[in-house]
């Protein structure tokens, strides 16, 4: 079984620049977590989608922050326009279903922003 | 809110030995569940063991057993016959059953070291 794919690995941009972070999930997979994880922090939930509808979004900063399932499969995350403070690691997990299920991770985008 | 705390930051193991990991959580919950992740350097996360709140019997997975203690909020990780390749990031997580679920709240992490 493949797992959760993310692309690209390593991104360095300026800031005020935009970027885009793309996540596959595992074929099947209703549920679709975006996650930030800044150096020396555990990961902080941005958004959850279930299928192609957002079910949590309370932590995503929508002034800088979209994402956006279609298709209920793949998933987008921008940042426009990226701050010092996003630089991260952006993981991307998906689950069976909402109602709890094992939470598999992808290996994460690291964004520096300069 | 809920909070995950991990007061260890950094802990160290000798090979074949055993070890155990720190976490507290507060919540007002009584239902809920609590993880233990792994992180390895450049790695993806993966999970280790889960505890559901409403279960007694605290949760074993080979090596790796909890100590669960609902009424102090402590949730410990022991590893036993501690081996290279555990040496990674561990974090402690909690997600309630009702709403909020699938929203994992993490703590800080504790990096584990393993020496030969």
């Amino acid at each position: 079984e493949a797992g959760v794919a993310q692309s690209p690995r390593y991104k360095i941009i300026e800031k005020r620049q935009s970027v885009a972070f793309w996540c596959n999930p595992i074929s099947g997979h209703a549920t679709l977590y975006w996650y930030q994880q800044i150096l020396g922090q555990g990961p902080k939930l941005l958004i959850q989608f279930q299928n192609n509808g957002v079910v949590d979004d309370s932590q995503l900063p929508k002034d800088r922050f979209s994402a956006e399932r279609l298709k209920g499969v793949d998933s987008t995350l921008k940042i426009q326009p990226a701050k010092l403070e996003d630089s991260a690691v952006y993981l991307c997990a998906s689950s069976l279903e909402r109602r709890f299920n094992e939470q598999f991770f992808g290996p994460g985008t690291r964004l520096t922003v300069l | 809110a809920q909070t995950v705390t991990q007061s260890q930051p950094e802990m160290s193991v000798q090979e074949a030995e055993t070890v155990t990991l720190s976490c507290t959580y507060d919540t007002s919950e009584s239902d809920y569940y609590l993880f233990w992740y792994k992180q390895p350097p450049s790695r993806q996360m993966i999970l280790v063991i889960r505890q559901e709140a409403y279960k007694q019997q605290n949760a074993t997975e080979n090596r790796f057993s909890v100590n669960f203690q609902k009424a102090a909020k402590s949730f410990s990780l022991k590893i036993s016959d501690s081996q290279l390749g555990d040496a990674a990031m561990y974090f402690c997580a909690y997600t309630e059953m009702g709403g909020s679920q699938g929203n994992l709240i993490f703590g800080k992490g504790t990096k584990l070291s393993v020496k030969p």
